[in-house]
């Protein structure tokens, strides 16, 4: 597709399950990110990656967040254990390089309940 | 941490200009400064974005003081449909690359 694409759009999982998120970037784009956003509040950065390679991961909240990226193009952010404070919708954006004016592009996100 | 601050809400009358500043006083030399908005419930939607001289796009304009430590995103003729949150961020460039870090924004309403 000619956007970034998030799946799922909408998960609700029990407490204590394991959830992954996935992000296809626009095809080229060598940066991704992941950021996380609570009902009514800012984003928070979560990852950054160069290619398949993550330099930033300062954002990760807990040791329950992981995530990996592969051929220089889909991610998937997993959180292990899920706890309700997890609930948020959480972005993934691409841009086409590194250094340069590198604007942003958002997928539409992905709407994580956790019960 | 965010390296702006915005004013946390604006109001502006349908078809009048919106004026959103922001400041960004400890921004490097190197380091560009982005606006993006969010209409409720979708993606974060590039406007705009500067390093040292003023922009204008079909969005927006956007003007940048000479010290570099403030702007301000004009919006000239505001709609309804422009009622969304604007974030202005710094962009960090790091020796792995760079990084967007965004702070709550401004809620700008547009009143009919």
């Amino acid at each position: 597709g000619a956007g970034v694409s998030q799946s799922p759009s909408n998960k609700v999982t029990e407490k204590g399950k394991d959830v992954e998120l996935r992000c296809d970037p626009i095809s080229g784009h060598t940066a991704l990110y992941w950021y996380r956003q609570r009902l009514g509040q800012g984003l928070e950065f979560l990852i950054y990656f160069q290619g398949n390679s993550a330099p930033d991961k300062s954002g990760l909240p807990s040791d329950r967040f992981s995530a990996e990226r592969t051929g220089e193009s889909v991610s998937t952010l997993t959180i292990q254990r899920t706890q309700q404070e997890d609930s948020a919708v959480y972005l993934c954006a691409s841009s086409l390089v590194s250094g340069g004016t590198g604007e942003l592009f958002f997928g539409e996100g992905s709407r994580l309940t956790v019960l | 941490d965010a390296k702006t601050t915005q004013p946390p809400s604006m109001d502006c009358a349908e078809g009048r200009a919106a004026n959103l500043p922001c400041n960004h006083s400890t921004i490097s030399g190197n380091e560009y400064v982005y606006w993006y908005r969010q209409i409720h419930s979708q993606g974060p939607q590039y406007i705009i974005h500067g390093l040292k001289n003023n922009e204008t796009n079909e969005m927006a304009s956007l003007i940048i003081t000479e010290d570099r430590k403030s702007s301000t995103l004009i919006l000239p003729h505001a709609t309804l449909r422009d009622t969304a949150v604007y974030y202005c961020i710094v962009r960090v460039v790091e020796n792995y690359g760079q990084n967007f870090v965004f702070g709550p924004g401004t809620r700008l309403s547009v009143l009919p």
